[in-house]
């Protein structure tokens, strides 16, 4: 298995308050990811990376931000959490070039904002 | 905007029949994965097609890929009920920029 950890991997947190998510990686790849997965909506990209300090947004950026200061780490801030944030978070990583073209997932880290 | 639409979303088969999903995409694409989701799980790797008219095979499973089409198709041959899972279908667009889009995926049911 890749070698790709999300914490934590469920977490009950009430409206209004800082929740960050983390991802860390142990294949030393460039890209790495943050998607949640809604009923009806498959996987949205909600933030990238694409090297230490290197981030864009994805199509549901709003109410997320997102450092990286090392390598193997994303980390994953909802500012003031809210309902509509409940959801289901994926990190996913993926090398580049010819060799390393693989994209594996995290385990997932589900999330409810009561 | 950079979309990734798959067909059907839903499926029901028989077990022992064929089918095929579809996997359009709306740009240029660097490579097409496609990945296997069982209720409650991550997603599972199966195939990354690189290059037009790459096919890989493993089991029943069958990926092809025509990148004039901008098309990529996953094969079930005589399917089992094992198969039964979300199958999405994902693509990254840009020279050097993977950005990872998914399908809305397809929801395969296989029946005795």
């Amino acid at each position: 298995d890749a070698g790709i950890t999300q914490s934590p991997r469920h977490k009950v947190t009430e409206t209004g308050t800082p929740v960050t998510l983390r991802c860390h990686q142990t294949e030393n790849h460039r890209y790495m990811y943050w998607y949640r997965q809604d009923p009806g909506h498959g996987l949205r990209l909600i933030h990238y990376s694409y090297g230490v300090k290197d981030t864009d947004k994805g199509e549901v950026s709003d109410g997320y931000s997102v450092s990286r200061s090392k390598t193997e780490d994303f980390l994953l801030t909802l500012e003031s959490a809210t309902s509509s944030q409940t959801s289901v978070y994926f990190c996913a990583i993926s090398g580049t070039g010819a060799i390393n073209t693989e994209a594996f997932f995290g385990q997932g880290t589900r999330l409810t904002v009561v | 905007e950079l979309k990734v639409e798959q067909n059907p979303l839903f499926l029901s088969m028989q077990e022992g029949k064929n089918y095929t999903i579809y996997c359009n995409y709306s740009t240029t694409s660097d490579r097409l994965y496609w990945y296997r989701q069982d209720p409650g799980k991550s997603l599972e790797s199966l195939f990354v097609l690189l290059s037009n008219g790459a096919v890989k095979q493993e089991g029943r499973l069958m990926a092809s890929l025509d990148t004039k089409a901008r098309l990529s198709t996953l094969h079930i041959t005589a399917a089992v009920h094992d198969l039964s899972a979300t199958y999405f279908c994902a693509a990254t667009f840009g020279g050097s920029n993977y950005k990872l889009t998914f399908g809305k995926g397809t929801l395969l049911t296989v029946n005795p």
